[in-house]
């Protein structure tokens, strides 16, 4: 079964980075397009970014645009999405979820990890 | 880059129907047949119940539809129930290959 699990949230201060990893099994994970998406305390949905199956292409919202990045590594199964320049306002829970086969759709998601910024 | 407008809540009666409405511009929801549908119970991870504006993955309820008009995509639940009472989201593919979210509605089931 798809199994997406991330890690490296934790309490960072604001300006300072982190990077958070999407561990991803039970597909073929190469072959489709991976996002982040993340939710603040008692907040809705916001998406943050994506990149496709290889890693040609990235998209991201035009809140984060310049200070994070999003990647992959094939060979490891593996998500990344390094975060720069960190503000208070981007407390949250942040997710990975994977693109739907022959869909525009997110269909499964992760448990998410808490990145706490604060100082 | 705007968020989809949701009502911040609706509630309905056990057996009855509702409606939650998702209204974006012609750049989101009214450009592409894109619209996908989330429900989130609280503390845990958002899950697909529609995709391309009106299918259901498999195991998802046939009580869940979807439609869209314009720049106006819909989520309707009939038969509701009480586990149907959760947060609910829309989102839609958008202009420069981004994804866009609506502010969430949350069902009561009265």
């Amino acid at each position: 079964q798809v199994q997406l699990v991330e890690s490296g949230g934790g309490v960072v201060q604001p300006g300072r980075s982190l990077r958070l990893s999407c561990a991803a099994s039970g597909f073929t994970f190469s072959r489709f397009g991976m996002h982040w998406v993340r939710q603040a305390p008692g907040k809705g949905l916001e998406w943050v970014a994506v990149i496709s199956y290889d890693g040609s292409d990235k998209y991201y919202a035009d809140s984060v645009r310049g200070r994070f990045t999003i990647s992959r590594d094939n060979s490891k199964n593996t998500l990344y999405l390094q975060m720069n320049s960190l503000r208070v306002e981007e407390t949250a829970v942040y997710y990975c979820a994977k693109d739907g086969a022959g869909q525009v759709a997110l269909d499964y998601w992760g448990q998410g990890t808490l990145v706490t910024v604060s100082s | 880059q705007s968020a989809l407008t949701q009502p911040a809540s609706v509630s309905g009666s056990p057996g009855q129907s509702i409606t939650i409405s998702c209204t974006g511009t012609s750049s989101d929801v009214g450009g592409y047949n894109y619209v996908s549908w989330y429900q989130q119970y609280p503390g845990k991870a958002p899950k697909l119940m529609i995709y391309d504006v009106s299918n259901r993955p498999s195991g998802v309820s046939n009580r869940f539809s979807g439609s869209k008009s314009g720049i106006t995509a819909s989520l309707t639940i009939s038969g509701l129930r009480a586990e149907d009472e959760a947060d609910y989201y829309c989102s839609s593919y958008a202009s420069g290959s981004t994804r866009v979210f609506g502010g969430g509605t949350k069902l009561t089931v009265l």
